[in-house]
């Protein structure tokens, strides 16, 4: 079975800080990691994912993951936030042929 | 369609109703998800469709949440003799196949409140 830990529920932050929100998983095989974004009053959208090849993998709105396999993580980043980045962060896994597992979120929250 | 469409948007039932939630996916997708997301939570998973039959219904939590795709396309989540636990957000994806590796279009979400 799988499984995804996001350890903060909830991340302040200043406008112009970096940022990294943290994602562990959990499988017995070859997974794909996602990062999927819900802002204020809209739908769930992808941010970016991993599926093979390059660990750093670059997504939408200058946000980037790592995957580190011997660490079983996938840590989104940004170095530097803004007001419209306000909003709930979900990591996901799923391996060939299977349902994709969310984790419960990491709400951010940007101060200006 | 563009998207993925939910209908209805909101529902509100009292305990004990029976609910019918349905999900327009895009067209040409034929792998579909049902999710239930709580309050503070992420989505959990319910059931997935490739095609017209249930690949995966292991998170349907009990035998009165029931799913159907009978064409392929649209899919009706039922649930029978609701309870106030049932009140969540339920939301339905789609994709171009059910490998894992296929990014997920979600719908806006139908609100059931149970009272």
């Amino acid at each position: 079975a799988q499984s995804v830990t996001q350890l903060d529920s909830q991340v302040p932050v200043f406008e112009e800080a970096p940022v990294e929100l943290r994602c562990n998983y959990s499988s017995s095989v070859s997974v794909y990691l996602f990062w999927y974004v819900q802002y204020p009053n809209q739908g769930l959208q992808l941010l970016l994912k991993y599926l093979s090849g390059s660990t750093l993998v670059k997504g939408i709105n200058g946000f980037e993951a790592e995957f580190n396999k011997s660490q079983t993580s996938f840590h989104l980043r940004k170095p530097s936030v803004h007001i419209s980045d306000t909003a709930e962060y979900f990591c996901a896994v799923s391996s060939s042929a299977s349902k994709i597992i969310f984790g419960s979120g990491t709400r951010l929250s940007i101060r200006p | 369609g563009a998207g993925v469409s939910q209908t209805p948007s909101n529902k509100v039932t009292e305990k004990g109703k029976y609910v019918e939630l349905r999900c327009d996916p895009i067209s040409g997708h034929t792998a579909l998800y049902w999710y239930r997301q709580s309050l503070g939570q992420g989505p959990e998973f319910l059931i997935y469709f490739q095609g017209t039959g249930a690949a995966d219904d292991s998170g349907l939590p009990n035998d009165r949440f029931f799913a159907v795709r009978p064409e392929g396309s649209v899919s009706t989540l039922k649930i029978q003799r609701t309870e106030r636990g049932d009140s969540a957000v339920y939301l339905c994806a789609s994709s171009l196949s059910g490998s894992g590796a296929n990014v997920l279009t979600f719908g806006a979400g139908s609100r059931l409140t149970v009272l």
